[in-house]
């Protein structure tokens, strides 16, 4: 069974520019996350997604931050204007939902964002 | 709020050794889902061993065990057997049933020493 794809893996841009994020999760993971992990801290949830509505986006950055689920798959995160306290890895993770282990979220390899 | 609390930044053992990482949380809650993570340097982060609140017996998976004392909202991770490959930052993490937001500690580096 493949894992959760996330691309691109690095990605360096100036501050005030834009930024997009794709992630595919597991075939048949109605569930999809978003986090945001800060250097030395633990990974913070930006949105989640059942299918292709929004679950939770209270601590998303809707000023600049914005993540969509259209077909109720693959998922994209953007970050317009960038700002430098932005530099985070992006991680994106699903979760199955139902069935023995269905609470276990599975994460991909995260992109790791740069900003200067 | 739930909060997940690391008070160990970081942590070293020796190789065949075994090591204990602390984890407390904050709840109100009766029904939850506490979970160990595993990140490896630049790599992704994968699912250790996960324990049901309503579950007395502590989960074990080969190696990795935990002490879950509910009353003490405490749920630790004891590493048995420390091989290299268990360098990594760990990841205490907590979910209610009902609420989907996943809350994290701060993690534990975990050194291995040959």
């Amino acid at each position: 069974e493949a894992g959760v794809a996330q691309s691109p893996r690095y990605k360096i841009i100036e501050k005030r520019q834009s930024v997009a994020f794709w992630c595919n999760p597991i075939s048949g993971h109605a569930t999809l996350y978003w986090y945001q992990q800060i250097l030395g801290q633990g990974p913070k949830l930006l949105i989640q997604f059942q299918n292709n509505g929004v679950v939770d986006d209270s601590q998303l950055p809707k000023d600049r931050f914005s993540a969509e689920r259209l077909k109720g798959v693959d998922s994209t995160l953007k970050i317009q204007p960038a700002k430098l306290e932005d530099s985070a890895v992006y991680l994106c993770a699903s979760r199955p939902g139902t069935g023995a282990g269905g609470e276990t979220q599975y994460f991909g390899p995260g992109t790791r964002l740069l900003v200067l | 709020a739930q909060t997940v609390t690391q008070s160990q930044p970081e942590m070293s053992v020796q190789e065949a050794e075994t090591v204990t990482l602390s984890c407390t949380y904050d709840t109100s809650e009766s029904d939850y889902y506490l979970f160990w993570y595993k990140q490896p340097p630049s790599r992704q982060m994968i699912l250790v061993i996960r324990q049901e609140a309503y579950k007395q017996q502590n989960a074990t998976e080969n190696r990795f065990s935990v002490n879950f004392q509910k009353a003490a909202k405490s749920f630790s991770l004891k590493i048995s057997d420390s091989q290299l490959g268990d360098a990594a930052m760990y990841f205490c993490a907590y979910r209610t049933y009902n609420n989907n937001d996943m809350r994290f500690g701060a993690g534990t580096r975990l050194t291995v020493k040959p």
